[in-house]
């Protein structure tokens, strides 16, 4: 079946600790989004990415990074750098020209 | 800038109809999206509505578009309790990349 994975569902990190969290997607899309979801702030768009080997900063970058060396996958790397870290996060995927985002069904960071 | 606004809470009882509300500000948008999300999962799409639309069925939600006010509601008929769930209105922009604003989140909770 096509979709969207992310992993882990859970993940608990250590103030200071570096994290990444996983997307991949076999959809054959070639946009992919990292959004945050916050209690009361619906969803906020962090990085997105058009195309392979590119990615673009969206509204709330600041202490992120992603790469995007496959098409199937656009990991986010979350620093030490990211003052409030604790959220759940969305991926999602697009083809180009089509609208429409498919969402994976997130992972919730939680730092100790 | 785009801002879409929503209520926090909506409740209905099972069998009656629901309707949630939206309001953006972008008159340059291009789709207007309804997303579910369901209790610690991703967001699913519902429905979506060209911009030139006045309506759009499907089964048991109606989605009406109001453009003179910038006004997007969604009807559910026959409310279940599966339809228990946070719905997200969304517009997008079209121009170098598909940009999605959203709102907070409406929570719909449907008694017995």
């Amino acid at each position: 079946d096509g979709g969207i994975t992310q992993s882990p569902k859970y993940l608990f990190r250590k103030e200071g600790q570096n994290v990444t969290l996983s997307c991949e997607q076999n959809l054959n899309h070639d946009a992919m989004y990292w959004y945050r979801q916050d209690p009361g702030q619906g969803l906020r768009l962090i990085y997105y990415s058009q195309i392979v080997n590119d990615f673009q900063k969206g509204d709330i970058a600041e202490g992120y990074s992603v790469s995007r060396e496959k098409k199937e996958s656009f990991p986010l790397t979350v620093t030490s750098a990211q003052k409030n870290p604790t959220a759940f996060y969305l991926c999602a995927s697009e083809r180009t020209g089509r609208d429409e985002q498919f969402f994976g069904p997130g992972t919730r960071l939680t730092v100790l | 800038g785009e801002d879409v606004e929503q209520s926090l809470f909506l409740s209905v009882r099972e069998g009656d109809s629901s309707v949630i509300n939206c309001t953006y500000t972008d008159s340059s948008s291009t789709y207007l999206y309804w997303y579910k999300q369901e209790p610690g999962a991703g967001l699913q799409l519902l429905t979506y509505i060209f911009s030139n639309m006045d309506m759009k069925q499907d089964q048991r939600l109606t989605v009406l578009l109001n453009k003179k006010d910038k006004h997007l509601s969604l009807r559910i008929a026959d409310t279940q309790t599966g339809d228990s769930a946070i719905y997200f209105c969304a517009e997008s922009i079209t121009g170098g990349y598909q940009k999605v604003t959203f709102g907070i989140g409406t929570k719909l909770q449907v008694i017995p």
